[in-house]
């Protein structure tokens, strides 16, 4: 069965870096064609893609978040955690993590998402 | 790398069929075969219900189809139902690894 928690602070001040976590279970990031993402979704807002690591620690991100975001893997763990940096109101969003499928680049298991509210 | 286009809200009364279109460009949708769609209730994880422009995950309703012309790709629900009203949105593989979603859609069911 696969799952996928996200886990951080649900209060961050304007300038600080953001750290979440995400813990899997159900799959392996060592495995050939599987990817973890980031996608977050600001409230009544849409989607937005935001980074992807694969098995061999290939890291993929949005372009206009790009200076900003850091994504790694700790596969013995079953983690992937994404830092995004110098945090702004605009970032208050739900964040979620998400297995990615190379084979056909489709998100086929989330997580419940984590609310992430920036205001100082 | 630019939003895909989605209408901001679809709706029909149960037992008709719907169209949810998605447009984005001969970069993205037009490029690729690598559109998915995924349906959200309020409060809750996306869901994935197509994926390579047309194919359904084990789980998903046959009711639900996808298909790709050009640079748009549409989401089909057939004898709609009480429990499709939420919201849909599109992706798609935007070239240069990376990715892209659609506006979203919300579906209301009369």
């Amino acid at each position: 069965q696969v799952t996928l928690r996200e886990s951080g602070p649900a209060l961050v001040k304007p300038t600080q870096t953001l750290t979440l976590t995400c813990t899997f279970s159900g799959f392996s990031l060592s495995t050939s064609g599987i990817f973890v993402s980031w996608i977050r979704q600001p409230p009544g807002k849409a989607l937005e893609w935001l980074a992807l690591i694969d098995w061999n620690d290939h890291k993929y991100y949005n372009t206009s978040l790009k200076t900003r975001l850091t994504i790694s893997k700790y596969t013995s763990k079953n983690q992937v955690v994404l830092t995004l940096t110098n945090m702004d109101p605009v970032d208050t969003a739900t964040y979620y993590c998400a297995r990615f499928i190379d084979d056909g680049d489709y998100f086929d298991y989330w997580g419940q998402g984590t609310l992430v509210t920036v205001s100082s | 790398q630019s939003a895909l286009t989605q209408p901001a809200s679809v709706s029909g009364s149960p037992g008709q069929s719907i169209t949810i279109s998605c447009t984005g460009t001969s970069s993205d949708v037009g490029s690729y075969n690598l559109v998915s769609w995924y349906q959200q209730y309020p409060g809750k994880a996306p869901r994935l219900m197509i994926y390579e422009d047309s194919k359904r995950p084990s789980g998903v309703s046959y009711r639900f189809s996808g298909s790709k012309s050009g640079n748009m790709a549409s989401l089909a629900i057939s004898g709609l139902q009480a429990e499709d009203e939420g919201d849909y949105y599109c992706c798609s593989y935007a070239g240069s690894s990376t990715w892209v979603f659609g506006g979203g859609t919300k579906l209301t069911v009369l």
